[in-house]
Protein backbone atom coordinates (compact mmCIF):
# COMPACT_ATOMS: atom_id res chain seq x y z
CA UNK A 1 0.00 0.00 0.00
CA UNK A 2 0.91 3.52 -0.90
CA UNK A 3 2.08 5.36 2.64
CA UNK A 4 0.60 8.77 3.13
CA UNK A 5 1.59 12.04 4.98
CA UNK A 6 -0.52 14.33 6.86
CA UNK A 7 -0.27 17.16 9.41
CA UNK A 8 -0.56 16.13 12.70
CA UNK A 9 -2.79 18.73 13.86
CA UNK A 10 -4.68 21.62 11.89
CA UNK A 11 -7.16 24.22 13.70
CA UNK A 12 -10.33 25.69 11.88
CA UNK A 13 -12.93 27.62 12.71
CA UNK A 14 -16.71 26.84 13.43
CA UNK A 15 -18.34 27.79 10.06
CA UNK A 16 -15.40 28.13 8.22
CA UNK A 17 -14.07 25.63 5.46
CA UNK A 18 -12.07 22.74 6.90
CA UNK A 19 -9.02 21.66 3.97
CA UNK A 20 -7.74 18.65 5.49
CA UNK A 21 -4.22 18.02 3.05
CA UNK A 22 -2.45 14.98 2.81
CA UNK A 23 0.30 13.32 0.27
CA UNK A 24 0.57 10.03 -1.44
CA UNK A 25 3.27 10.45 -3.86
CA UNK A 26 3.96 6.95 -4.09
CA UNK A 27 0.47 6.06 -5.22
CA UNK A 28 -0.32 3.59 -7.92
CA UNK A 29 -2.79 3.63 -11.00
CA UNK A 30 -5.11 1.17 -9.17
CA UNK A 31 -5.30 2.65 -5.52
CA UNK A 32 -7.98 4.79 -4.14
CA UNK A 33 -7.58 7.16 -2.08
CA UNK A 34 -10.24 6.98 1.07
CA UNK A 35 -11.09 9.36 3.89
CA UNK A 36 -12.00 8.51 7.61
CA UNK A 37 -12.39 9.97 11.00
CA UNK A 38 -12.80 9.04 14.09
CA UNK A 39 -14.39 11.38 16.94
CA UNK A 40 -12.75 10.84 20.25
CA UNK A 41 -13.27 7.01 22.15
CA UNK A 42 -15.98 6.14 18.60
CA UNK A 43 -14.94 3.94 15.69
CA UNK A 44 -14.40 5.44 12.70
CA UNK A 45 -16.74 6.41 10.37
CA UNK A 46 -16.35 6.30 6.46
CA UNK A 47 -16.19 10.02 4.92
CA UNK A 48 -15.59 9.59 1.09
CA UNK A 49 -13.47 7.79 -1.56
CA UNK A 50 -12.12 8.54 -4.97
CA UNK A 51 -9.82 7.26 -7.52
CA UNK A 52 -9.16 10.58 -10.00
CA UNK A 53 -11.90 12.44 -10.11
CA UNK A 54 -13.16 14.75 -7.51
CA UNK A 55 -16.14 13.41 -5.48
CA UNK A 56 -18.47 15.14 -3.07
CA UNK A 57 -21.22 13.57 -0.95
CA UNK A 58 -23.35 15.04 2.08
CA UNK A 59 -20.08 15.19 4.47
CA UNK A 60 -17.32 16.06 2.17
CA UNK A 61 -15.51 17.06 -1.46
CA UNK A 62 -12.07 15.29 -2.16
CA UNK A 63 -9.82 17.04 -4.49
CA UNK A 64 -7.26 15.06 -5.87
CA UNK A 65 -4.48 16.56 -8.15
CA UNK A 66 -4.35 15.26 -11.87
CA UNK A 67 -0.75 13.66 -10.71
CA UNK A 68 -2.75 11.73 -8.01
CA UNK A 69 0.25 12.36 -5.71
CA UNK A 70 -1.93 14.70 -2.96
CA UNK A 71 -5.41 15.49 -2.27
CA UNK A 72 -7.41 17.51 -0.07
CA UNK A 73 -10.77 16.48 2.32
CA UNK A 74 -12.79 19.60 2.70
CA UNK A 75 -15.60 20.06 5.26
CA UNK A 76 -17.29 23.46 3.65
CA UNK A 77 -18.54 24.69 7.30
CA UNK A 78 -17.26 22.95 9.81
CA UNK A 79 -19.14 22.30 13.06
CA UNK A 80 -17.83 21.88 16.66
CA UNK A 81 -18.64 17.86 16.11
CA UNK A 82 -17.00 17.83 13.44
CA UNK A 83 -13.78 17.99 15.59
CA UNK A 84 -12.28 14.35 15.17
CA UNK A 85 -8.95 12.68 13.57
CA UNK A 86 -9.03 12.74 10.19
CA UNK A 87 -7.19 9.36 8.35
CA UNK A 88 -6.17 9.21 4.75
CA UNK A 89 -5.85 6.01 3.42
CA UNK A 90 -4.46 4.96 0.29
CA UNK A 91 -5.58 1.16 -1.07
CA UNK A 92 -6.08 -0.97 -3.97
CA UNK A 93 -10.30 -1.98 -4.65
CA UNK A 94 -11.54 -4.98 -5.07
CA UNK A 95 -11.37 -8.39 -3.63
CA UNK A 96 -9.03 -11.13 -3.18
CA UNK A 97 -6.43 -10.23 -0.57
CA UNK A 98 -7.45 -6.67 -0.32
CA UNK A 99 -8.31 -7.39 3.28
CA UNK A 100 -7.65 -4.41 5.37
CA UNK A 101 -7.43 -0.68 5.51
CA UNK A 102 -3.85 0.49 7.71
CA UNK A 103 -4.67 3.72 9.61
CA UNK A 104 -1.33 5.98 10.35
CA UNK A 105 -1.69 8.86 12.93
CA UNK A 106 -4.08 11.05 10.93
CA UNK A 107 -4.68 14.43 11.86
CA UNK A 108 -6.27 15.77 14.91
CA UNK A 109 -8.94 18.61 13.43
CA UNK A 110 -9.86 20.74 16.01
CA UNK A 111 -12.96 23.08 15.03
CA UNK A 112 -13.20 25.97 17.33
CA UNK A 113 -16.15 28.09 18.31
CA UNK B 1 -31.22 -0.43 12.21
CA UNK B 2 -28.57 -2.19 10.63
CA UNK B 3 -25.15 -1.89 12.35
CA UNK B 4 -22.51 -3.45 14.43
CA UNK B 5 -22.43 -3.68 17.75
CA UNK B 6 -19.70 -3.99 20.62
CA UNK B 7 -20.06 -5.04 23.76
CA UNK B 8 -19.05 -4.06 26.54
CA UNK B 9 -18.08 -0.70 26.10
CA UNK B 10 -15.59 -1.12 28.80
CA UNK B 11 -14.32 -4.14 30.22
CA UNK B 12 -11.85 -4.72 33.08
CA UNK B 13 -10.01 -7.80 33.66
CA UNK B 14 -7.28 -9.23 36.15
CA UNK B 15 -3.53 -9.88 34.50
CA UNK B 16 -3.00 -13.60 33.20
CA UNK B 17 -7.30 -13.61 32.82
CA UNK B 18 -8.26 -14.78 29.50
CA UNK B 19 -11.01 -11.93 28.51
CA UNK B 20 -13.68 -12.23 24.99
CA UNK B 21 -15.01 -9.39 22.92
CA UNK B 22 -18.04 -9.20 21.79
CA UNK B 23 -18.70 -8.26 17.53
CA UNK B 24 -21.87 -8.81 16.25
CA UNK B 25 -23.11 -6.61 12.77
CA UNK B 26 -26.50 -7.26 11.17
CA UNK B 27 -25.11 -5.88 7.54
CA UNK B 28 -24.89 -9.10 6.51
CA UNK B 29 -20.99 -8.53 5.52
CA UNK B 30 -19.42 -11.61 4.44
CA UNK B 31 -15.56 -10.22 6.35
CA UNK B 32 -15.03 -8.92 9.46
CA UNK B 33 -12.19 -7.50 10.99
CA UNK B 34 -10.51 -6.67 14.42
CA UNK B 35 -8.42 -3.83 15.34
CA UNK B 36 -6.51 -2.43 18.25
CA UNK B 37 -5.77 1.46 18.32
CA UNK B 38 -3.18 2.41 21.57
CA UNK B 39 -3.17 6.33 22.69
CA UNK B 40 -2.00 8.41 19.89
CA UNK B 41 -1.26 5.79 17.20
CA UNK B 42 -3.30 4.98 14.27
CA UNK B 43 -5.46 1.08 14.05
CA UNK B 44 -3.57 -2.13 13.84
CA UNK B 45 -5.03 -5.30 12.16
CA UNK B 46 -5.16 -7.87 14.75
CA UNK B 47 -7.31 -10.76 12.57
CA UNK B 48 -9.60 -10.77 9.76
CA UNK B 49 -12.07 -12.75 8.38
CA UNK B 50 -13.64 -12.90 5.04
CA UNK B 51 -15.97 -15.82 5.19
CA UNK B 52 -17.76 -17.87 7.60
CA UNK B 53 -15.73 -20.50 9.52
CA UNK B 54 -12.57 -18.75 7.90
CA UNK B 55 -9.92 -16.34 9.42
CA UNK B 56 -6.30 -15.11 9.13
CA UNK B 57 -3.82 -13.32 11.31
CA UNK B 58 -3.11 -9.51 10.85
CA UNK B 59 -0.35 -7.39 11.83
CA UNK B 60 -0.24 -8.46 15.20
CA UNK B 61 -1.77 -11.87 16.20
CA UNK B 62 0.20 -12.45 18.65
CA UNK B 63 -1.89 -13.33 21.98
CA UNK B 64 -4.77 -13.36 20.94
CA UNK B 65 -7.32 -15.77 18.98
CA UNK B 66 -11.11 -15.80 17.14
CA UNK B 67 -13.70 -17.73 15.72
CA UNK B 68 -16.27 -17.02 12.93
CA UNK B 69 -19.31 -19.98 13.56
CA UNK B 70 -21.74 -17.14 12.21
CA UNK B 71 -22.00 -14.77 9.90
CA UNK B 72 -22.75 -11.84 12.26
CA UNK B 73 -20.61 -12.76 14.76
CA UNK B 74 -17.35 -12.39 15.47
CA UNK B 75 -15.46 -12.44 19.03
CA UNK B 76 -12.10 -11.83 20.07
CA UNK B 77 -10.77 -13.43 22.82
CA UNK B 78 -7.49 -11.98 24.70
CA UNK B 79 -5.53 -14.54 26.39
CA UNK B 80 -2.94 -13.84 28.50
CA UNK B 81 -0.25 -14.22 26.52
CA UNK B 82 -1.18 -11.10 24.94
CA UNK B 83 1.80 -8.59 26.78
CA UNK B 84 0.12 -5.49 26.76
CA UNK B 85 -3.75 -6.08 26.60
CA UNK B 86 -5.04 -2.67 27.50
CA UNK B 87 -6.03 -0.92 24.62
CA UNK B 88 -9.19 0.34 22.07
CA UNK B 89 -10.48 -2.43 20.17
CA UNK B 90 -12.46 -2.07 17.35
CA UNK B 91 -14.47 -4.12 15.25
CA UNK B 92 -15.08 -3.62 11.87
CA UNK B 93 -17.19 -5.30 8.75
CA UNK B 94 -17.45 -4.93 5.08
CA UNK B 95 -19.64 -6.30 2.33
CA UNK B 96 -18.09 -9.21 -0.03
CA UNK B 97 -14.84 -8.90 -0.50
CA UNK B 98 -15.61 -8.20 -4.41
CA UNK B 99 -16.82 -4.95 -4.11
CA UNK B 100 -15.31 -2.46 -6.14
CA UNK B 101 -14.44 0.10 -3.07
CA UNK B 102 -13.28 -0.83 0.83
CA UNK B 103 -15.78 0.59 2.76
CA UNK B 104 -15.26 -0.58 6.43
CA UNK B 105 -18.46 0.20 8.57
CA UNK B 106 -17.26 0.44 12.49
CA UNK B 107 -18.68 -0.62 15.93
CA UNK B 108 -18.28 1.50 18.82
CA UNK B 109 -15.45 -0.08 20.29
CA UNK B 110 -14.68 -1.50 23.37
CA UNK B 111 -11.93 -0.32 26.10
CA UNK B 112 -10.12 -2.95 28.10
CA UNK B 113 -7.78 -1.82 30.80
CA UNK B 114 -6.08 -4.66 32.45
CA UNK B 115 -5.35 -4.30 35.99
Amino acid sequence: DAKTTQPPSMDCAEGRAANLPCNHSTISGNEYVYWYRQIHSQGPQYIIHGLKNNETNEMASLIITEDRKSSTLILPHATLRDTAVYYCIVRVAGGGSNYKLTFGKGTLLTVNP
Amino acid sequence: DGGITQSPKYLFRKEGQNVTLSCEQNLNHDAMYWYRQDPGQGLRLIYYSQIVNDFQKGDIAEGYSVSREKKESFPLTVTSAQKNPTAFYLCASRDTPTNSYNEQFFGPGTRLTVL
